[in-house]
């Protein structure tokens, strides 16, 4: 059974803390994504990694960045967290042959 | 400028009847690939149904099919009988280039979330 798996479900952070939020999957993909879902506008890709070490910004990449050290784990960072940045995160990884995207449960973050 | 279109915030239905989401996309590329998801309110998204641009027929899965029309460019998802299990929100997206031109995203409308009666 395929899986992408986040590292926490619920998250309360204050303004100006760090956060890693963590994505594995087990699918040997190539291609992972991280998006953020609010109400009304749908998901949103922040970043994106098509190869380990290599990554692309998506429609809005401030305010975070990610990391890719090893094919199966793809980290979002918050380097200083901000209110505006309270939502919820999912990861994703892309079956190379249909396109299809696996997504984990999502991090719902709250920044205070 | 917006890519994906789903004008319904909200839909209800009647269980076991049949019900229409609408999606309008906006792609310049000759090649692309549509598709739909439901998310339940435990929140994962579920794949449903999927179409390429040069597809002629349109793709079908169960009581989920996608009326395409591709002159039109929109993508429309029908569900056929209406469970209650399918209230939750649905969106369509599509697979287009990065900037870069090297690698296919997909990119998101803003989702319907349809209720279903008994």
């Amino acid at each position: 059974d395929v899986k992408v798996t986040q590292s926490s479900r619920y998250l309360v952070k204050r303004t100006g803390e760090k956060v890693f939020l963590e994505c594995v999957q087990d699918m040997d993909h190539e291609n992972m994504f991280w998006y953020r879902q609010d109400p009304g506008l749908g998901l949103r890709l922040i970043y994106f990694s098509y190869d380990v070490k290599m990554k692309e910004k998506g429609d809005i990449p401030e305010g975070y960045s990610v990391s890719r050290e090893k094919k199966e784990r793809f980290s979002l960072i918050l380097e200083s967290a901000s209110t505006n940045q309270t939502s919820m995160y999912l990861c994703a990884s892309k079956e190379q042959a249909t396109g299809e995207l696996f997504f984990g449960e999502g991090s719902r973050l709250t920044v205070l | 400028a917006q890519k994906i279109t789903q004008t319904q915030p909200g839909m209800f239905v009647q269980e076991k009847e049949a019900v229409t989401l609408d999606c309008t996309y906006d792609t310049s590329d000759q090649s692309y690939g549509l598709f739909w998801y439901k998310q339940p309110s435990s929140g994962e998204m579920i794949f449903l149904i999927y179409q390429g641009s040069y597809d002629e027929q349109n793709a079908t899965e169960g009581r989920y099919s996608l009326n395409f029309q591709k002159a039109r460019k929109s993508a429309n998802l029908v569900i056929s009988a209406s469970q209650l299990g399918d209230s939750a929100m649905y969106f369509c997206a599509m697979r287009e280039r990065t900037i870069s031109g090297g690698y296919n995203k997909l990119i998101f409308g803003a989702g319907t979330r349809l209720a279903v009666h008994p």
